[in-house]
């Protein structure tokens, strides 16, 4: 079955510094989901890339999608102590349900 | 209401016990989604509905686990005679469309079995 992984597992930064997490899908996306889960918290919904090669901000945040549609990428310029959490991409092929990513876990000190 | 509702938020069961876990969606929404996430795991898909159609169960771990949506709206899993390997948050998320919709999810409802 689908299979999406991310990578680094976890990653510590100093506040202000840059983070990028990475996500490979093992098949082709029809679309590709980022979600946020603060600790203790549940999943939400950050954005949804849809076309090849599609680059999205939001503020701080730059989501990428690759050309082939197997992989995607999350970079956060000067982070924040309020970016803590488990980054998660999550991807669609031809059905309807959605297949999590393994997870990058954030934590960012002073 | 005005986001998903899950009950209930904490349950502790005996092994060999049955369980049932409501999820209440967001109203209009039309497709309806279980996750079930194991500690410092991301959320393994279980089920979906679109409105009270079941259109995909195969996530769910085995036989024990049945999941209905029969009115299209409420949603309850559950799962017979618990074993220690099915404790883990099992989330419920909505979404307004049939595919590729932004889901919603709700806080959640944490099941240990001893």
């Amino acid at each position: 079955g689908q299979q999406v992984m991310q990578i680094p597992q976890y990653q510590h930064v100093q506040e202000g510094e840059d983070f990028t997490t990475y996500c490979n899908s093992s098949t082709t996306l029809s679309n590709i989901q980022w979600y946020k889960q603060r600790p203790g918290g549940h999943p939400v919904f950050l954005i949804q890339l849809v076309k090849s090669g599609e680059v999205k901000k939001q503020k701080r945040l730059t989501f990428q999608f690759g050309e082939a549609k197997k992989n995607s990428s999350l970079h956060i310029t000067a982070t924040q102590t309020t970016d803590v959490g488990t980054y998660f991409c999550a991807g669609s092929g031809t059905a309807s349900k959605l297949t999590f990513g393994t997870g990058t876990r954030l934590q960012v000190t002073l | 209401g005005a986001g998903v509702s899950q009950s209930p938020r904490y349950k502790v069961a005996k092994r060999g016990q049955d369980v049932a876990l409501r999820c209440d969606p967001i109203s209009g929404h039309v497709s309806l989604f279980w996750y079930q996430q194991a500690l410092g795991q991301g959320p393994e898909f279980l089920t979906y509905f679109q409105n009270e159609a079941q259109l995909d169960k195969s996530g769910l771990p085995s036989d024990r686990f049945f999941a209905e949506r029969p009115e299209g709206s409420v949603s309850t899993l559950k799962i017979q005679r618990t074993q220690q390997e099915d404790s883990a948050v099992y989330l419920c998320a909505s979404s307004l469309w049939e595919v590729n919709g932004e889901l919603f999810f709700g806080e959640g409802s944490r099941l240990t079995v001893l």
